[in-house]
């Protein structure tokens, strides 16, 4: 299967915990994006990076969130001091170039207990 | 800012039966538009696109989607719907802007369709 990948699925973690998801686009595709879905609610943007550089970050990324993608490859997604309001689904989504389609992977699904 | 509506949070149809899910946006530049589907325990998938060009789109299963610019709608339709076709379905948008595509997707609160069969 060469479609995006997330891992890992599910995570359940205790409030002030750190945790660290990872996705791994399409190969060749040079855009990923991070989105944030909860219950009820359409995804939501995050970031998105252009190979490896991170070229847009709403408003919804406080400073407990950070993402990076090393060499363009993979990327990461960091929410430290976790807070019960994190409680979602992360989704990856990856695509070959601007304004191209973007391919979902199958998300994180985040519970902070 | 921009935004995605979708008039009908829960659609409930039988088999056989024509379905019209509603979607405006709010944006006043040029924009690209997009119908996903989420079916049940399966991830996001693309179900048509429009980029520019014939303001009717043909996507998969049988889905097609009109763009009337004037309306700010791109209203997904089929004329006979599947127990298959149960899912959540989400229409999104994004701009076009000077530069080129921007790079972040707006989405609808999605619309559960249930069919019954």
């Amino acid at each position: 299967d060469t479609g995006v990948s997330q891992n890992p699925r599910h995570k359940i973690t205790k409030r002030g915990q750190n945790v660290t998801f990872r996705c791994d686009p399409i190969s060749e595709h040079n855009r990923l994006y991070w989105y944030r879905q909860t219950l009820g609610q359409g995804p939501e943007f995050l970031t998105y990076f252009q190979n490896e550089a991170q070229l847009e970050k709403s408003r919804l990324l406080s400073d407990r969130f950070s993402a990076e993608r090393p060499k363009g490859s993979f990327s990461t997604l960091e929410i430290q001091r976790t807070e019960q309001g994190d409680s979602a689904m992360y989704l990856c989504a990856s695509s070959l170039g601007t304004g191209d389609t973007q391919y979902f992977g199958p998300g994180t699904r985040l519970t902070v207990l | 800012a921009q935004s995605v509506s979708q008039h009908n949070h829960h659609v409930i149809l039988s088999e056989a039966a024509s379905l019209e899910l509603g979607c405006n946006y709010s944006y006043g530049g040029t924009v690209n538009l997009f119908w996903y589907v989420q079916y049940p325990g399966q991830h996001l998938q693309l179900l048509l696109k429009y980029f520019s060009g014939d303001p009717l789109v043909k996507g998969i299963k049988g889905f097609e989607a009109e763009f009337i610019k004037s309306k700010f709608s791109f209203n997904l339709r089929k004329p006979s719907v599947q127990w298959s076709d149960t899912a959540e379905y989400f229409c999104a948008v994004n701009s076009r802007g000077r530069g080129g595509s921007q790079g972040n997707l707006i989405f609808g609160k999605g619309t559960k369709l249930s069919v019954k069969p």
